[in-house]
């Protein structure tokens, strides 16, 4: 199947500094991707949606000058978490979707966890 | 979107079936019925879906009820690889976007 791959799987950083994760579809053209939060015991968040060439449609709540999203390529969406706070602290997973894949499947990258110290 | 309803928490025998329920009473005729599961300190991993009829893949099976207002996901002989989350997501045709609930924390006993 399709590989969706994310760098760093882990980063650790100071408060009020920022952080990029970097998303990207190994195998397959993205046009859209999804970029999740996921608190520990908790589900996942999804916080925005990454379009291809054009600006990032946020969920309610979710900051935009806060979590910038990059859409760059077919293959690479990034997700800058500027002036990081301890409570940004979380696990950060992308999804992709192949859009030649007939049974519709999103593949979600292994994610990345943010600790903010 | 339609909303799903699942248990917190099941426990299984390993090399038992397990049946994980999920409810979906406000589901439209357009909606796909998703599984997703996540196992620890991973992304979510597709398992299956479907609209009106049974389905049948390497992982599992899943059965659609016939009013489609519940699902269940169906791991024929579970494993100790099997323990993970189970999110059972409603989608509908063109929309990519998952909205996950709870889901099922899966607990397989050796």
């Amino acid at each position: 199947g399709a590989v969706v791959s994310q760098h760093p799987s882990w980063v650790i950083c100071k408060s009020g500094t920022s952080v990029k994760i970097e998303c990207r579809s190994l195998d397959f053209q993205a046009t859209t991707m999804f970029w999740y939060r996921q608190f520990p015991k908790q589900s996942l968040m999804l916080m925005a949606t990454s379009n291809e060439g054009s600006k990032a449609t946020y969920e309610q709540g979710v900051e935009k000058d806060k979590f910038l999203i990059n859409h760059a390529s077919l293959t690479l969406s990034t997700l800058t978490v500027t002036s990081a706070h301890p409570e940004d602290s979380s696990f950060y997973i992308c999804s992709a979707r192949d859009p030649w894949d007939q049974r519709g499947e999103q593949y979600f990258g292994p994610g990345t966890r943010l600790t903010v110290t | 979107d339609a909303k799903t309803t699942q248990p917190n928490s099941m426990e299984s025998n390993e090399e038992e079936p397990v049946h994980l329920p999920c409810n979906h009473s406000t589901i439209s005729g357009t909606d796909y019925i998703h599984w997703y599961r996540q196992l620890p300190s991973q992304g979510p991993e597709y398992v299956i879906h479907g609209l009106t009829s049974n389905v049948n893949n390497r992982m599992a099976s899943l059965a659609i009820a016939e009013d489609r207002k519940s699902s269940t996901l169906i791991l024929h002989r579970a494993t100790l690889r099997d323990a993970a989350v189970y999110y059972c997501i409603l989608s509908n045709f063109g929309n990519e976007k998952l909205t996950f609930g709870t889901g099922t924390r899966l607990t397989i006993i050796p």
